[in-house]
C-alpha cells in the first residue's frame, strides 16, 4: 500500500463548479498535512496547510479526518486558472521529519 | 527574495554517461532536499541535508547516485552511470530547518533529465 494515495483523475469540470479531492495516508503517526499545487512543467508550490479543525482560504477549504486517515480539498467556483495537479503531502517524524508526496490529482477546468 | 536556484534546466545524455546537477537554496535555509519526479508521479525524496550533514538518504540509489552539500549551502547531485529509468525531473527544495512539523518547502524549477 502506498504511503499517500490519491485519485489521479483527471477531474474535468466546468468553470464555476465545485470539486473535491480526497487523499488517504497509511502512517497513523503522521503529524502535519499540506496541499501543494503543481502546474504543468513547473515546480510544486504550497497551496495550504491542513489543520485538524479544517481551514479555508478563499475558495479553497481543506479538511483532515485523523480517525479515517484522510485529507480533503474542496474548490468552490472553479476558475480556468485552477487547472493543475494537486499534490497531497504528509509529514511524520521518524529520525527526522519526512515529507511524503502523493502522486497528485489532475484538475482540468473547462470554459 | 531570491528563490531556490537550479541548473541546468535541461540535460540530455546517453545511458552510462555521467551527469551533475547544482542547487543553491534560499539564503538562511538550513535544510536542503533533492527529489526525483518521474512523469505522472509525485516527487520522491532522494536525500535530505541539514546544514552539511545527511539526515535521510534511504531512497538514494547509492551505487550510482551521490550528493554533497559542502559548507552547508550549495549542493550537487551526481548520477554515474546513468540508466534509462533515471529520466525524470530532479527538484531541489529548501526549508528553514527549525524542526517545525509545519516546515514549508520551497522548490526550484528543476532539472529535466532525459537519458537516451
Amino acid at each position: 500500500r502506498k504511503e499517500v494515495e490519491q485519485d489521479p483523475g483527471p477531474f474535468n469540470v466546468p468553470e464555476g463548479a465545485t470539486v473535491a479531492f480526497n487523499c488517504t495516508y497509511s502512517n497513523s503517526a503522521s503529524q502535519s498535512f499540506f496541499w501543494y499545487r503543481q502546474d504543468c512543467r513547473k515546480e510544486p508550490k504550497l497551496l495550504m496547510s491542513v489543520y485538524s479543525s479544517g481551514n479555508e482560504d478563499g475558495r479553497f477549504t481543506a479538511q483532515l479526518n485523523r480517525a479515517s486517515q484522510y485529507i480533503s480539498l474542496l474548490i468552490r467556483d472553479s476558475k480556468l486558472s485552477d487547472s493543475a495537479t494537486y499534490l497531497c503531502v504528509v509529514n511524520y517524524r521518524d529520525s527526522s521529519y519526512k515529507l511524503i508526496f502523493g502522486s497528485g490529482t489532475r484538475l482540468l477546468v473547462r470554459p | 527574495e531570491a528563490g531556490v536556484a537550479q541548473s541546468p534546466r535541461y540535460k540530455i545524455i546517453e545511458k552510462r554517461q555521467s551527469v551533475a546537477f547544482w542547487c543553491n537554496p534560499i539564503s538562511g535555509h538550513a535544510t536542503l532536499y533533492w527529489y526525483q519526479q518521474i512523469l505522472g508521479q509525485g516527487p520522491k525524496l532522494l536525500i535530505q541535508f541539514q546544514n552539511n550533514g545527511v539526515v535521510d538518504d534511504s531512497q538514494l540509489p547509492k551505487d550510482r547516485f551521490s550528493a554533497e552539500r559542502l559548507k552547508g549551502v550549495d549542493s550537487t547531485l551526481k548520477i554515474q552511470p546513468a540508466k534509462l529509468e533515471d529520466s525524470a525531473v530532479y527538484l531541489c527544495a529548501s526549508s528553514l530547518g527549525r524542526g517545525s512539523i509545519n516546515e514549508k518547502l520551497f522548490f526550484g524549477s528543476g532539472t529535466q533529465l532525459s537519458v537516451l
